[in-house]
This record gives C-alpha cells, structure tokens and sequence, in this order.
C-alpha cells in the first residue's frame, strides 16, 4: 500500500494563479480531509470528505474549492491564490471520521508570491 | 464547541530524563482524543489515542497520556526521553467524529 500519496511536494504561485493540490489514498477509507500547517498555530482542518460526492467545510474554508467524485481521490482547488495561502498543505484519510486515526500525506509546501 | 491548549510551546529536557508534554481540552460531548508526533520535514504520525476506554493509555515508542475528566487535560509522558524523541507534537480533539482540532503543538527538544 502506498497510503496517502499527494502531489507536487512543492509548488511556487504569482498571486492570482490557480492550481490543484492531488490527494489520493489506497486503503478504501470514507473519510479524507485537507488541513494547512502555519507555525505556532498547528494544522487547521479547510475542508473533509465523509465519502463520495459528500465534503464539508472545515475550520478555515475561504478560497479553497473541493471535490469527491471517486474514494480514492481528494482533490484541493485554490481559485486564486493569495499570500496569504503560503502554507503546508497535508492530506489524511481514515476510515470513517476524525475520532479514528488519520493517516497523513507527507504534505505540499506551497509558496505564493 | 471542541477546544485545545497545548500549554508548552517548547519543551527541553536532557536524554534519559522523563517528558511531560501538556494538554487541556474542551468539549461539549464525549471527547476522543489523540496525541500525534511530527519529526522535521515530515508527515504525521499517530502516537496514541483516547476513546472512552482506559483512561491511561499506551501508544508506540514508550509514551503513555493519562485522560482526566475532571481536569479536562490528556497529558503526554514518557519515563526516559531519547535523542529520535526530538519532533514537534500535537495533541487533536474530535468530539463529533467529522471535526478534529489541533492544538498548536509542542516542540520538543532532547540534549544529549
């Protein structure tokens, strides 16, 4: 098993780019989330899943775009990036909510100019 | 609403002496609770989890938490602190099984 897989490990943005941030996870688990790590404020959850064609906002949501067409995949859409989206980007999935050990992508460092 | 303190922003002890690492929380239900570790450059991993069961609860690599109910806090130890402990830890509440919240994370620093 490969886990939770996420794609590019790094990334470089001008402002007002788009882009999408890969996810995706092959142990069949319903539940996949997006988080953003910021020091000294740990990770803070954008947006979850609960399985497909479901997702959710989380705590931090605004200029973060989703979707679930299949399990497997979790893709994350910045509509038009800002400065203040430098962030780490991870990726968790598990099998059926965060009461349940999430198993994390080893994460997207994103850059935006 | 779900809330947690990680109460040390830093923490430094010597290798081979004990670790305490400190965690308040606040939940309006049932809490599950979990303690997480990020070594530099890296993903997370799980170290422990509470969920309703014994309230001292073991996970890998020697770290025991403790889940006190009427202190609201699920503290992290370790008896004997080693060099590879040296990473960043969270400590994650979820009370409604599709939200968890992280604390800011406690790092800890291990001197030889």
């Amino acid at each position: 098993n490969a886990g939770v897989t996420q794609t590019p490990k790094f990334q470089v943005l001008k402002t007002g780019q788009s882009m999408t941030l890969q996810c995706a996870q092959d142990m069949n688990h319903e539940y996949m989330s997006w988080y953003r790590q910021d020091p000294g404020m740990g990770l803070r959850l954008i947006h979850y899943s609960v399985g497909a064609g479901i997702t959710d906002q989380g705590e931090v949501p605004n200029g973060y775009n989703v979707s679930r067409s299949t399990t497997e995949d979790f893709p994350l859409r910045l509509l038009s990036a800002a400065p203040s989206q430098t962030s780490v980007y991870f990726c968790a999935s598990s099998t059926a909510g965060g009461a349940y050990e999430q198993y994390f992508g080893p994460g997207t460092r994103l850059t935006v100019t | 609403a779900q809330s947690v303190t990680q109460l040390d922003s830093h923490v430094s002890v010597s290798e081979g002496t004990p670790v305490l690492l400190r965690c308040n929380y606040s939940s309006s239900y049932s809490p599950s609770l979990f303690w997480y570790v990020q070594h530099p450059n890296k993903g997370l991993q799980l170290l422990l989890k509470y969920t309703s069961a014994a309230t001292l609860v073991k996970g890998i690599n020697g770290f025991e938490a403790e889940f006190k109910k009427s202190e609201t806090s699920f503290h992290l130890t370790k008896p004997s602190a080693h060099m590879s402990d040296a990473a960043e830890y969270f400590c994650v509440v979820s009370d409604r099984g599709f939200k968890t919240i992280f604390g800011a994370g406690t790092r800890l620093f291990v001197k030889a």
